[in-house]
């Protein structure tokens, strides 16, 4: 059954630094998200990706995030300088469409942790 | 601001009873309801989704949707010590395609 993966899946960095969190889709899913969830906590969107732009963000995408689709299987989460309060799991998800009846299929996860 | 409500549990019921989460949603235009299961430091894992009122079932679960109230339910039937986890409502409005989540119901079935 195709899945979404996610690299890597924990992920240790200094506060300032930039991370690339990287996500496969579901090869035949054209719609994807990243959420996080941080420890104890409710699972947050982030945004939204379809047609090489970005269709929805959320508060919590700031500048200091971005997302690309770097060639035609993976799908990326850049945070320009990490802080604290970004450690979290990440969670990369996908769908074949929009609209009624179209459900998103969550990776594994990346966790980060910031020190 | 859109709010989805669960009750956070431990909701604990026998092996082999109906387990019931229930889940209200303030957004009255959300169109989409999806139940996801999440073990602990493992990611959501979709169960099943409902979008029309009334009743939807798969295997051993059944959805239940009620817009009027803004209320929607799962129920696990012949509940299993594998089912113990936390059960995610998620719901997505009528524009865009964002999933705005509850905390979660944790579920202990007890053996």
């Amino acid at each position: 059954e195709p899945e979404v993966t996610q690299t890597p899946s924990h992920q240790v960095t200094q506060m300032g630094q930039e991370v690339i969190l990287r996500c496969v889709p579901i090869s035949n899913h054209l719609y994807f998200y990243w959420y996080r969830q941080i420890l104890g906590q409710k699972v947050e969107f982030l945004v939204s990706f379809y047609n090489n732009e970005i269709s929805e963000k959320s508060e919590i995408f700031d500048d200091q995030f971005s997302v690309e689709r770097p060639d035609g299987s993976n799908f990326t989460l850049k945070i320009r300088s990490t802080k604290l309060e970004d450690s979290a799991m990440y969670f990369c998800a996908s769908s074949e469409g929009v609209g009624l009846g179209y459900e998103q299929y969550f990776g594994p996860g990346t966790r980060l942790t910031v020190t | 601001q859109k709010e989805v409500e669960q009750n956070s549990g431990p909701l604990s019921v026998p092996e082999g009873a109906i387990a019931s989460l229930n889940c209200t949603y303030s957004d009255r235009g959300s169109q989409s309801f999806f139940w996801y299961r999440q073990y602990s430091g493992k990611s959501p894992e979709l169960i099943m989704f409902i979008y029309s009122n009334g009743d939807k079932e798969d295997g051993r679960f059944t959805a239940q949707l009620n817009k009027a109230s803004q209320y929607v339910s799962l129920l696990i039937r012949d509940s299993q010590p594998s089912d113990s986890a936390t059960y995610l409502c998620a719901v997505k409005g009528y524009a865009g395609n964002m999933l705005t989540f509850g905390g979660g119901t944790r579920l202990m079935v007890k053996p």
